[in-house]
């Protein structure tokens, strides 16, 4: 059974950085696009990234610059690390493997809230 | 980028009603459409892809039709367990860009 289980979300002060995991069973990481999918809080879902297969990675204009995503093949484990955090990247965030654009499992996300 | 836009925003409907929800792409997507249900506290759950391919364990009541820039939703007698947002979502590339959701009420 695919799970994903996300951790590290939490408080942060603008301009500060944090690191969200998500732990993944049932299937490799190596072999399946993952990502990360935003929610602000009553808002709609957004895009954030993705890393594929091969190793390349997009990221949504919003934190290009800022997010770096990645993987762990040891740990089978998807990396979202989030640098000059700003009030408008307070979110769940949740972690998602894509059948190849499309979002087949979900996790159940970590909330990051960002506030001085 | 390409924009996803969803109607209406919200709808309300009974129990055994037929409801549609539309989905307009600012540009061909051709199929590469999918939709979501999400219920309040939780993480949404595919339900369509490849815009009518239904995802293993949905029920049959949902179904999805469309291509290029139209796209619709059918939930063909609405259960009480359908009272959800929806959400379509495009990825025929990045940006992968969803719609403003769908809000589902009981009348």
């Amino acid at each position: 059974e695919v799970q994903l289980a996300e951790t590290g979300g939490g408080l942060i002060q603008p301009g500060g950085s944090l690191t969200l995991s998500c732990a993944a069973s049932g299937f490799t990481v190596i072999n399946d696009y993952m990502g990360w999918v935003r929610q602000a809080p009553g808002k709609g879902l957004e895009w954030v990234s993705i890393v594929y297969s091969d190793g390349r990675t997009e990221y949504a204009d919003s934190v290009k610059g800022r997010f770096t995503i990645s993987r762990d093949i040891a740990k089978n484990t998807l990396y979202l690390e989030m640098n000059t955090l700003r009030v408008e990247d307070t979110a769940m965030y949740y972690c998602v493997r894509t059948g190849g654009g499309f979002f087949d499992h979900w996790g159940r996300g970590t909330l990051v809230t960002v506030s001085s | 980028d390409i924009q996803m836009t969803q109607s209406p925003s919200s709808l309300s409907a009974s129990v055994g009603d037929r409801v549609t929800i539309a989905c307009r792409a600012s540009q061909s997507i051709r199929t590469y459409l999918a939709w979501y249900q999400q219920k309040p506290g939780k993480a949404p759950n595919l339900l369509i892809y490849k815009a009518s391919t239904l995802e293993s364990a949905v029920p049959s009541r949902f179904s999805g039709s469309g291509s290029a820039t139209e796209f619709t939703l059918t939930i063909s007698s609405l259960q009480p367990d359908d009272f959800a947002t929806y959400y379509c979502q495009q990825y025929s590339g990045s940006p992968y860009t969803f719609g403003q959701g769908t809000k589902l009420e009981i009348k």
